[in-house]
This record gives structure tokens, C-alpha cells and sequence, in this order.
């Protein structure tokens, strides 16, 4: 089973380009989130979808776009890339908030770095 | 609005000894808290999770961890430590019926090292 698979591995962008982080579920997860770990910082949540068509704001959402157009897919779009976005990025799934079986499954991680 | 407090940064044992890890958490609704573990250059893996039925639980690796209400506590322990427990580990908060949609709030990680 593949579970939650994001691409690339590693990123290097150049200051201003644009790059889309792809995530992907094979779950029929309702949730999805994205995640950025900062050494020290622990993981804080960029954005998240309750549902196909529905996006809403974690909490640093600056600099990021989402949209959820299928169950299956949440892309994570940065329009111009900052030095300090600069981090380890994780996508995370799980059936249903809010439920004591609310376990959240992890990708692997996307690390970008921004020069 | 919840939050949770790893009490060290970094913590180092020696093959064979008690481990430690210290989470406390603050809620206004009845919490759910889990652990993860992180691996060197890893994604992240649930090692237990607390959802109001036994207030002692049990992981997996031979990790367990106390919901103590009393002293919004939920320590991370294990009896023998092994080198390859050696990792970052997260205590992180959920509140089950909370305006925030179930959303993780993660600690900022205790690093433990095991000395041979």
C-alpha cells in the first residue's frame, strides 16, 4: 500500500520561483494537511481540507497556496519562493478529524531549500 | 486553545536504562495525545495515541505513556533503552470537539540520544 506518498524528495529553488509540492493518498482519506519542521520549531500546520472543495488556514499559512479539487490529491503551491520558507515539508492524511481514531498518516517529506 | 510542552530539548541515556520524556499539554476540551517518533531523515511514525479510555497506554517498541489529568501530564517511557530508539520524539495535542477541526498542535521535539 502506498499510503501518502509526496514528490520531490528535495527541492533547491531560486528566490521568487515558483514550485509546486505535490501529496497524494490512496486512503479515501477525507483529511489532509500540510505540514512545515523548522529545527526547534516542531511541525506547525500550513494548511488543511476537510473534504474535496474545502481548504482552510493553519497556522502559517503566509507565502502558501492550497486547493483540493479530488479526495486523492492536495497540492502545496509556493507563488515565490522566500529563503525562509525554507524547510522540511510534510503532508499528512487521516479519515476524519475530530474522532478518537483521528490517527494521521505522514509522507516521507519534501525538503526544499531557497537561496 | 491547546497547546503542549516537551520539558527537554535533548535527552541522553546509556543502552539498557530507563527512558524518560516529559509532554505537558493544555487543553480546554477533552484531549486526545498522541507520540511520534521521527527517525534521522525519516517521516514520522505514531508510537501511541490517548483517547479517554485507559489512562495507561501502551506502543509500540516497548514504549507506554500515562494520560495524568491531574497533572496534565503524558510522560513517554520505556524500561530499557535500545541505540536504536535513538530519535526525535513528539507529544502532540488534539481536541476532539474544539472549533479546530481536530487539527494537530505538535510539541517541538525532545531529541534522545543512547550511549552504547
Amino acid at each position: 500500500n502506498a499510503g501518502v506518498t509526496q514528490t520531490p524528495k528535495f527541492q533547491v529553488l531560486k528566490t521568487g520561483q515558483s514550485m509546486t509540492l505535490q501529496c497524494a493518498q490512496d486512503m479515501n482519506h477525507e483529511y489532509m494537511s500540510w505540514y512545515r519542521q523548522d529545527p526547534g520549531m516542531g511541525l506547525r500546520l500550513i494548511h488543511y481540507s476537510v473534504g474535496a472543495g474545502i481548504t482552510d488556514q493553519g497556522e502559517v499559512p503566509n507565502g502558501y497556496n492550497v486547493s483540493r479539487s479530488t479526495t486523492e490529491d492536495f497540492p502545496l503551491r509556493l507563488l515565490s519562493a522566500a529563503p525562509s520558507q525554507t524547510s522540511v515539508y510534510f503532508c499528512a492524511s487521516s479519515y476524519s478529524p475530530g474522532l478518537a481514531k483521528n490517527i494521521q498518516y505522514f509522507g516521507a517529506g519534501t525538503r526544499l531549500s531557497v537561496l | 486553545a491547546q497547546s503542549v510542552t516537551q520539558l527537554d530539548s535533548h535527552v541522553s541515556v546509556s543502552e539498557g536504562t530507563p527512558v524518560l520524556l516529559r509532554c505537558n499539554y493544555s487543553s480546554s476540551y477533552s484531549p486526545s495525545l498522541f507520540w511520534y517518533v521521527q527517525h534521522p531523515n525519516k517521516g514520522l511514525q505514531l508510537l501511541l495515541k490517548y483517547t479517554s479510555a485507559a489512562t495507561l497506554v501502551k506502543g509500540i517498541n516497548g514504549f507506554e505513556a500515562e494520560f495524568k489529568k491531574s497533572e496534565t501530564s503524558f510522560h513517554l517511557t520505556k524500561p530499557s533503552a535500545h541505540m536504536s530508539d535513538a530519535a526525535e520524539y513528539f507529544c502532540v495535542v488534539s481536541d476532539q470537539y474544539g472549533g479546530s477541526q481536530g487539527n494537530l498542535i505538535f510539541g517541538k521535539g525532545t531529541k534522545l540520544s543512547v550511549k552504547p
